[in-house]
């Protein structure tokens, strides 16, 4: 089973709808993150979350909120679709503990806005 | 100028060659680096740390410039499974959380 699962994996809604993409780890890391990724530029930041009541805001948060229900999961809410949200979106987690930074990614959640 | 900043290629190479990726970086205090791999459509998973003494994971060599800024990824004996996205990615410090910057990635191409 993968570590880090994300649901939906592929979603077409219409703009103005309500989204949510959700993440969930077995590999009991306390941080997590969304980011969201466009063709040719590299992954942005949307949330990240060093525990389940610490939750910050990253470079591109403006339209998303999220959630983080338990330490193994984090959800992301797109409270009003727009098109130019249209991306692959990823979560990842990584352990605090270690003192090391790498992040570990589920497998993408592609929306589609129209 | 962007953060991290890497030639998008497409780096086209056959079989058996030998690839050099570089990337550079704008915040001299940065602190951890690595290369990820992105296949088309997929997750990025990570490759390899990069270590200031340079560092070697059987084809794979990264390498760490600190006074360059730049880092750099060897791949010798490409094999087609090589073709994908690396992605280079930099810590910069910033106090209690170590966010990771991406490079858009460089694309290579290794064909029969």
């Amino acid at each position: 089973d993968a570590d880090v699962t994300q649901t939906p994996r592929n979603r077409i809604t219409k703009t103005g709808k309500r989204i949510m993409l959700e993440c969930s780890q077995t590999k009991g890391h306390d941080r997590m993150y969304w980011y969201r990724q466009d063709p040719g530029l590299g992954l942005q930041l949307i949330y990240y979350s060093f525990d389940v009541k610490d939750i910050n805001k990253g470079e591109i948060s403006d339209g998303y909120s999220v959630s983080r229900q338990a330490q193994a999961k984090f959800s992301l809410s797109l409270e009003s679709a727009i098109p130019n949200q249209t991306a692959l979106y990823f979560c990842a987690t990584s352990d605090s503990s270690t003192g090391r930074f790498e992040q570990f990614f589920g497998p993408g959640t592609r929306l589609t806005v129209l | 100028r962007k953060e991290v900043e890497q030639d998008p290629g497409p780096f086209n190479v056959p079989e058996g060659a030998t690839v050099a990726f570089n990337c550079t970086y704008s915040n001299s205090a940065s602190q951890s680096f690595f290369w990820y791999r992105q296949d088309c459509r997929k997750e990025p998973k990570l490759l390899m740390s990069v270590y200031s003494s340079g560092n070697e994971d059987g084809r794979f060599t990264a390498q760490l410039n600190r006074a360059s800024q730049y880092i750099s990824l060897l791949i010798r004996d490409s094999k087609l499974s090589d073709s994908a996205t690396y992605l280079c990615v930099v810590t910069p410090f910033s106090g209690g959380y170590n966010k990771l910057i991406f490079g858009a990635g460089t694309r290579l191409a290794v064909h029969p």
